[in-house]
């Protein structure tokens, strides 16, 4: 059975900075693109980065370019995303999803207030 | 950049059917779709993809009452025999250039 657990989320003020972290089990973690989509309080989902199985490409909407990163660590089955300069309007749960994406995770909360 | 319209809300009494419809924008009608579902206070959950001719792939454990179809530049979900767990919202989805797009998403309440 895949499993997805996100965490790191909490509360940050406008202008700091969250690690979020992703760990996934149950299959070849090395073999999928691995993504980041956020939602915000009672609002629809929107996709913000992802990364190739081996790092090699990353992608970003653009309101996040600069000021977010993506990483991944495939002897940890893990995916982070450094947010850095955090602003209000990134309040949201942000969740990890694994492939196309066929797997998600519950969410971690991240609150800029 | 492809945009995904859905209709907000949706309604159908337990038991019957339901129709959800996802439009693409013009130029993208040959695109393929994902569905997702998000019941209250869950994360998401891959239901499907839909080709431009149709055919389907379902996600894990994803009951046969679920199904998909395309005409068009439209993508459908049809749910059968509803039952209230099927009370969500659901969320297509297609792929951009690195990126993923969603549509707006359709609350589904079950009468």
């Amino acid at each position: 059975e895949v499993q997805v657990v996100e965490s790191g989320g909490g509360l940050v003020q406008p202008g700091g900075s969250l690690r979020l972290s992703c760990a996934a089990s149950g299959l070849t973690f090395s073999s999928y693109w691995m993504s980041w989509v956020r939602q915000a309080p009672g609002k629809g989902l929107e996709w913000v980065a992802n990364i190739k199985y081996d790092g090699s490409a990353k992608y970003y909407l653009d309101s996040v370019k600069g000021r977010f990163t993506i990483s991944r660590d495939n002897a940890k089955n893990s995916l982070y995303l450094q947010m850095n300069s955090l602003r209000v309007e990134d309040t949201a749960m942000y969740y990890c999803a694994i492939g196309d994406p066929e797997y998600w995770g519950q969410g971690t909360l991240v609150t800029v207030s | 950049q492809v945009v995904l319209t859905q209709s907000p809300s949706a309604s159908a009494s337990l038991g019957a059917s339901v129709k959800l419809t996802c439009t693409l924008s013009s130029g993208y009608s040959r695109n393929a779709i994902a569905w997702h579902q998000q019941q209250p206070e869950k994360g998401p959950r891959y239901l499907m993809k839909v080709n431009s001719d149709g055919s389907h792939s379902k996600g894990d454990g994803i009951p046969d009452r679920f199904a998909g179809s395309s005409s068009g530049a439209e993508r459908y979900l049809t749910i059968s025999s509803l039952q209230s767990e099927d009370e969500a919202d659901y969320y297509c989805q297609t792929w951009g250039t690195g990126s993923w797009v969603f549509g707006g998403g359709t609350k589904l309440t079950v009468l």
